[in-house]
Order: C-alpha cells, then structure tokens, then sequence
C-alpha cells in the first residue's frame, strides 16, 4: 500500500500570501496518478487537480500541481479568503486507492 | 449542473445492515464509472467501491470485501450501496462520487478520482 504523508499539517497563511502543500508518497506513483481536493468544513472534497497538474473543470489558475515520482506539490498562489479549508491529495495509479491525511489551510 | 444526491443513512445496530442510495443529474450517468468513499468522523477520506458505467464490473476495498455490494440502475441514474455485517468501524459519512477510472480485463488500471460529489449521508453503527 502507497502511503501518502502530506505536510505541513496545518498551514497558517494571510490572505494574498502563497501556499505550498507537500504530499510525499511512501513509493513512486505510477503516471503521476495523483489528484488533489479542497474540502471546506460541513462539505464534500471538490476535485482541484488530476494527473498531477492538470486543473479540474472550473478551477482557478491560482491553483497548480506539480512533482513526480514520489514529491508532489499543491501551490496556491495568492490565498483568496474561499481557500482557507483542508486539502487531501489521492493516488490512484497503484491498488488500493489511498488519501493522505491531510493539510489544513487556516487564516493567521 | 451535475448533482448527486445521497440517501438512506441513519443509526444501525453493529451487525446490521443498511442501503444507500445516491441519485444523479445533469450528466449522462451510464457513461461514468461511479465510487462511495467514505470518512470517519474527524478523520481522512477512504475510498470503498466502485462500480463500472455497465455495471458489469465492481471494485471493493479490503475493508469491506464481502460485506458491502454496489450497484446501479441506469434507467433510474441511481447508485447504491448495500452494507452488510456492519460494524462501528464502518461509522462514517458516506460520499457518492462519479469517477474517471480505466479498467482493461476486469482491472483497474487507472483510477479512480472523483470528480464530482455528492453531499455525503452519515452512517452511524453503534448499540
């Protein structure tokens, strides 16, 4: 099992700051299978990047994903106040489909 | 507008049993594999099963191996999950999820991710 260790695991940022989110994987994930999610308190995860680094439908461009093999990065480039939410990145080239544990994004 | 709408959550006695269902718009459901992940309270997100667009294939977690069946009616766009055998580690909220997913002979090859989900259902087992 591909275990993912996301860091920090909380993050403390100002609006218009950038934000960076590791997701290390205990083994390479194949393709670059790896997506990221936002998911804001009493909501379901909203798909924010696939294969790495290709944004989903509708999100912004202040959001980019890159890394490979074992590294990858989730950077927000200017923290607009609907960011601040937990953010979980997801392997799915290897079985089982695994989740890291999580970054939470709070207002410092 | 996609939307998923998830249902039949509740409290069940540890050894119970309990459906969900998941109704689906605004895109042609028969074209899209679909997922329920699951998270526990305070806790990370795990996916559970899936199912092909078909039906015809289905995909489980260990965890839920032979204890949980998923399936879908694609003249009803609904998606279901049966649990069976539950136990207190199964409490969680339940999320429906269309998923992009590759499979070639019957396996996985790439996916799932989660495209869009629904609002969630919260299971509860406990005496």
């Amino acid at each position: 099992e591909i275990v993912l260790t996301q860091s920090p695991g909380t993050l403390s940022l100002s609006p218009g700051e950038r934000g960076t989110l590791s997701c290390r994987a205990s083994q390479s994930v194949s393709s670059s299978y790896l997506a990221w999610y936002q998911q804001k308190p009493g909501q379901a995860p909203r798909l924010l990047i696939y294969g790495a680094s290709s944004r989903a439908t509708g999100i912004p461009d202040r959001f980019s994903g890159s890394g490979s093999g074992t590294d990858f990065t989730l950077t927000i480039s200017r923290l607009e106040p609907e960011d601040f939410a937990v953010y979980y990145c997801q392997q799915y080239g290897n079985s089982p489909k695994t989740f890291g544990q999580g970054t939470k994004v709070e207002i410092k | 507008e996609v939307q998923l709408l998830g249902s039949g959550g509740g409290l069940v006695q540890p050894g119970g049993s309990l459906r969900l269902s998941c109704a689906a718009s605004g895109f042609t459901f028969s074209s899209y594999a679909m997922s329920w992940v699951r998270q526990a309270p305070g806790r990370g997100l795990e996916w559970v099963s899936a199912i092909s667009g078909s039906g015809g294939s289905t995909y489980y977690a260990d965890s839920v191996k032979g204890r949980f069946t998923i399936s879908r009616d694609n003249s009803k766009t609904t998606l279901y999950l049966q649990m069976n055998s539950l136990t207190a580690e199964d409490t969680a909220v339940y999320y429906c999820a269309n998923s992009i997913m590759i499979t070639f002979g019957g396996v996985i090859v790439k996916g799932p991710y989660f495209e869009y989900w629904g609002q969630g259902t919260l299971v509860t087992v406990s005496s």
